[in-house]
């Protein structure tokens, strides 16, 4: 596709819920990050990937998130038992060469927990 | 580790003036990348300008430019002739050259006054 697609736009989840978010990179790009917004924040990394090895996931905040990737295009970050404090815009950016072409973002998925 | 300051958490300017939008990092590092994104309401979070920090010369791209200032560890973004289209929020960023990880810093909210 011509950018990176993020699903759902919109999730409301009740607190101790799995919520399962998809990212759709642009095609034949290698590198693929989630990042993590809360409400007035700044984007946080939680993980990245190339191809389908996940290089880092030094940022995911607890054993309750998990991201893969298994072919090397579409990744979904799944967070277990979701709670209050995950509520936030999670983006997804895709690469092709970071330091050519630089990173190309999705609109994110806005996860609110009640 | 690296870290990213902006300062200034809201600003407004009135259309077609100038507006400077200031940013200070940390680091260690001589070999870096600079960034200025900005995220519209979409939420989707898009490359304005880059700075690469071995290159003295100052980044410019149509309306923006920046004030690279090394040693000081500053970098910040003009916006000349603002428009109504740029309100937005701001957000300063750093990668190391060798790094995948972008750090953020907590954006600017920049208000276009008819």
């Amino acid at each position: 596709g011509a950018g990176v697609s993020q699903s759902p736009r919109y999730k409301v989840a009740k607190r101790g819920q799995d919520v399962a978010l998809r990212c759709d990179p642009i095609s034949g790009h290698v590198s693929l990050f989630w990042y993590q917004q809360a409400l007035g924040q700044g984007p946080e990394f939680l993980t990245y990937f190339q191809n389908e090895a996940q290089l880092d996931k030094s940022g995911l905040p607890s054993d309750r998130f998990f991201a893969e990737r298994p072919e090397g295009s579409v990744s979904t970050l799944k967070i277990q038992r979701t709670q209050q404090e995950d509520s936030a815009v999670y983006l997804c950016a895709s690469s092709l060469d970071a330091d050519i072409y630089g990173y190309t973002f999705g609109s994110g998925t806005r996860l609110t927990v009640v | 580790a690296q870290t990213v300051t902006q300062s200034q958490p809201e600003m407004s300017v009135q259309e077609a003036e100038t507006v400077t939008l200031s940013c200070t990092y940390d680091t260690s590092e001589s070999d870096y990348y600079l960034f200025w994104y900005k995220q519209p309401p979409s939420r989707q979070m898009i490359l304005v300008i880059r700075q690469e920090a071995y290159k003295q010369q100052n980044a410019t791209e149509n309306r923006f430019s920046v004030n690279f200032q090394k040693a000081a560890k500053s970098f910040s973004l003009k916006i000349s002739d603002s428009q109504l289209g740029d309100a937005a929020m701001y957000f300063c960023a750093y990668r190391s050259a060798g790094g995948v990880k972008i750090i953020f810093g907590k954006g600017t909210r920049l208000h276009i006054l008819p």
